[in-house]
């Protein structure tokens, strides 16, 4: 059974900081890999998918890494932002018949000026 | 639309209740997912809709849920006789076509509709 897991569940820094955001998952047959933001009370914004055949996609100040083979995806955020404060949630689609996202539990990140 | 559109935002339902939760996916896309999301938890999946197949119902936790997407366009997530442990966010997304599975599938979220059970 693929399980999602994500490190650390919260972290709190100054503004300016560069971060890494972890993610890991139990079984690599993965169609692809996929990085969301949510804001209290709201729902989810794709940030950055990454096809399997893929090692990283970047957009503005963000960078996913994935190495499928050993179960991992990295989120780089490079010179935090008060704005970036959210829950940040890495999801896998799994090889097979479902189409189904299967997600980690969050990084609550709080970027204070 | 421009988004996937949910409604209603709120809900708080007594419990032994029935409700509806309404999905606008976005115009086009082919497939849609029911997700539940508990306080401080990730999603969990609920089920999927290709066009108005109803294709996966795995994760619904009990034959009190029921979904349907009749015309392959809006969907209808109903929750019979409420209980507390419904209380959630419940998230529809959409994506394009399973059939680009393997090119740039993004799922699209709506809003949610938080349910309150009391």
């Amino acid at each position: 059974k693929q399980e999602v897991t994500q490190i650390p569940a919260a972290l709190s820094v100054p503004e300016g900081e560069n971060l890494v955001l972890n993610c890991s998952f139990t079984d690599s047959a993965i169609y692809n890999l996929q990085w969301f933001r949510q804001d209290p009370g709201k729902g989810l914004t794709s940030l950055l998918l990454i096809q399997s055949s893929q090692r990283e996609q970047t957009s503005g100040r963000l960078n996913a890494s994935l190495d499928k083979s050993s179960g991992r995806s990295t989120l780089y955020i490079a010179a935090s932002q008060p704005g970036d404060s959210a829950t940040y949630l890495c999801a896998v689609r799994p090889r097979g018949n479902t189409d189904k996202l299967i997600f980690g539990t969050g990084t609550r990140l709080q970027v204070f000026p | 639309g421009a988004g996937v559109s949910q409604s209603p935002r709120y809900k708080v339902a007594k419990r032994g209740q029935d409700v509806a939760l309404r999905c606008d996916p976005i115009s086009g896309h082919v497939s849609l997912f029911w997700y539940q999301q508990a306080l401080g938890q990730g999603p969990e999946f609920l089920t999927y809709f290709q066009n108005e197949a109803q294709l996966d119902k795995s994760g619904l936790p009990s034959d009190r849920f029921f979904a349907e997407r009749p015309e392959g366009s809006v969907s209808t997530l109903k929750i019979q006789r409420t209980q507390q442990e419904d209380s959630a966010v419940y998230l529809c997304a959409s994506s394009l076509d399973r059939a680009f599975r393997l090119m740039n599938t993004e799922a699209f979220f709506g809003q949610g509709t938080r349910l309150t059970v009391v």
